[in-house]
């Protein structure tokens, strides 16, 4: 358990599909993240939210729309997705601090077909 | 603005040997400096971490980091390493710009260590 939790762990979904990932946080943090993860490439940040405000988007297509009803929940919903859209998608939340961290979700795998 | 750089994106390594998985980064101002773990289809967990005093800092699994002000670095050792050490790590950053600083991470672009019998 790390104080994280996403859900589902996995997820296939076809290019029509409407999807939703989940995120949930106890730890009474602030600020919360989506992350991309691509075989080979570098973490992409996605959005990140702070005291349930978006604060941050980095140029995601609109087929990704992230909510944060709260600090505790964070969803990503996806539509028509594509194929390189497939990827390990993380959350995070951090206390807000400079010297706290992250604490990351096991992520979900996502596999557009 | 910050910067981390891994200089390695692979580091194979037999067990029981040494390693060292190097991290440098750039930055006009104080820095915190991370570095975190991911085992295969996991989320990243954090292995260590500098904030200030000593500069060398350790894990409980026996990695440590040397936070090197002059060389800007933070490179992550580990005398003897053993096969469940295979995993991907990553070397962050994050700066008290003050004010409205959420404290957001910087990452590098990762390591992944194979420690192979």
């Amino acid at each position: 358990e790390t104080g994280v939790t996403q859900t589902p762990r996995h997820l296939v979904m076809g290019m029509t599909n409407k999807k939703s990932l989940k995120c949930e946080q106890h730890l009474g943090h602030n600020a919360m993240y989506w992350y991309k993860q691509s075989a080979k490439k570098p973490l992409e940040l996605m959005f990140v939210y702070n005291f349930k405000e978006q604060t941050e988007n980095n140029s995601v297509p609109s087929r990704f729309s992230p909510e944060c009803p709260n600090s505790s929940h964070l969803f990503l919903h996806l539509h028509t997705l594509q194929p390189e859209d497939s990827a390990l998608y993380l959350c995070a939340s951090s206390q807000g601090g400079a010297n706290y961290g992250y604490t990351f979700g096991s992520g979900t795998r996502l596999t557009v077909v | 603005a910050q910067s981390v750089t891994q200089l390695d994106s692979q580091v194979p390594v037999f067990e029981e040997a040494p390693v060292e998985l190097r991290c440098n980064y750039s930055s006009s101002v104080s820095v915190y400096l991370f570095w975190y773990v991911q085992y295969p289809n996991q989320g990243l967990q954090l292995l260590l971490k500098y904030l200030s005093g000593s500069t060398l800092v350790e894990s409980i699994n026996g990695f440590e980091a040397e936070f090197n002000k002059s060389q800007t670095s933070f490179h992550l050792r580990k005398p003897s390493v053993h096969i469940s050490d295979t995993a991907e790590y990553f070397c962050a950053v994050s700066w008290d710009a003050g004010g409205t600083s959420y404290g957001k991470l910087t990452f590098g672009q990762g390591t992944i260590l194979t420690v192979h019998p």
